[in-house]
């Protein structure tokens, strides 16, 4: 069975700066996908940045980049140049290539300080 | 294209009663995945449907049941309501139900609140 840690439940970060989320998972699978997903107050959860597990090369989208670590398991989350709009709840989410059900963290909830 | 929709967005429900929560995917998207979230539990995973056939299943009783039309659209049942599954629950649609090779669109959510 397949599951994710999020150990820290709340992170603040100043407008402008860089904050890292983290985040750790076990699976028995050589194959899979991992995700970062941004749950706002509108509780409408929106993909942020995905990593597959057979590219060694970290994923970008804009501010946002992972750090992967495969044999660590490990697969945090940087935002840089924070915004306001980025204050949401995070979560850290993980799928074997073959399956079709999402294994979620318990969430990190990002404050962004103006 | 019109994103996922599910309907009612809220519901007050009485212990023993049953609910039936709608979601439509986004046009073309074969699969509907369904999602409970907790305070105390997180998201969990309830189950999967793909053309019509429930694909995959998550670890909830009998109590929560699901189906899904020929035009995609999925309805689940939680009958004999409990207060612990007051929750929001998340509804998902992909191309073809493969996580990783489909990113899954999710809806708004239904907020249920069983008294």
């Amino acid at each position: 069975a397949q599951t994710v840690t999020q150990s820290q439940p709340e992170m603040s970060v100043q407008e402008a700066e860089t904050v890292t989320l983290s985040c750790t998972y076990d699976t028995s699978e050589s194959d899979y996908y991992l995700f970062w997903y941004k749950q706002p107050p509108s509780r409408q959860m929106i993909l942020v940045i995905r990593q597959e597990a057979y590219k060694q090369q970290n994923a970008t989208e804009n501010r946002f980049s992972v750090n992967f670590q495969k044999a660590a398991k490990s697969f945090s989350l940087k935002i840089s140049d924070s915004q306001l709009g980025d204050a949401a709840m995070y979560f850290c989410a993980q799928v074997e290539t073959s399956g079709s059900r999402l294994t979620f963290g318990e969430g990190t909830q990002l404050t962004v300080n103006p | 294209k019109a994103g996922v929709t599910q309907t009612p967005r809220y519901l007050i429900k009485t212990r023993g009663q049953q609910v039936t929560l709608s979601c439509s995917p986004i046009s073309g998207h074969r699969s509907v995945s369904w999602y409970q979230q907790t305070p105390g539990q997180g998201l969990q995973f309830l189950f999967e449907y793909f053309s019509e056939t429930q694909r995959n299943k998550g670890n909830f009783p009998g109590r929560f049941s699901g189906r899904q039309f020929s035009n995609s659209r999925s309805e689940m049942n939680v009958s004999t309501l409990e207060l612990g599954d007051s929750a929001l629950y998340l509804c998902a649609s992909s191309l073809e139900g493969l996580a990783g090779y489909n990113e899954q669109f999710f809806g708004p959510g239904t907020r249920l609140t069983v008294l």
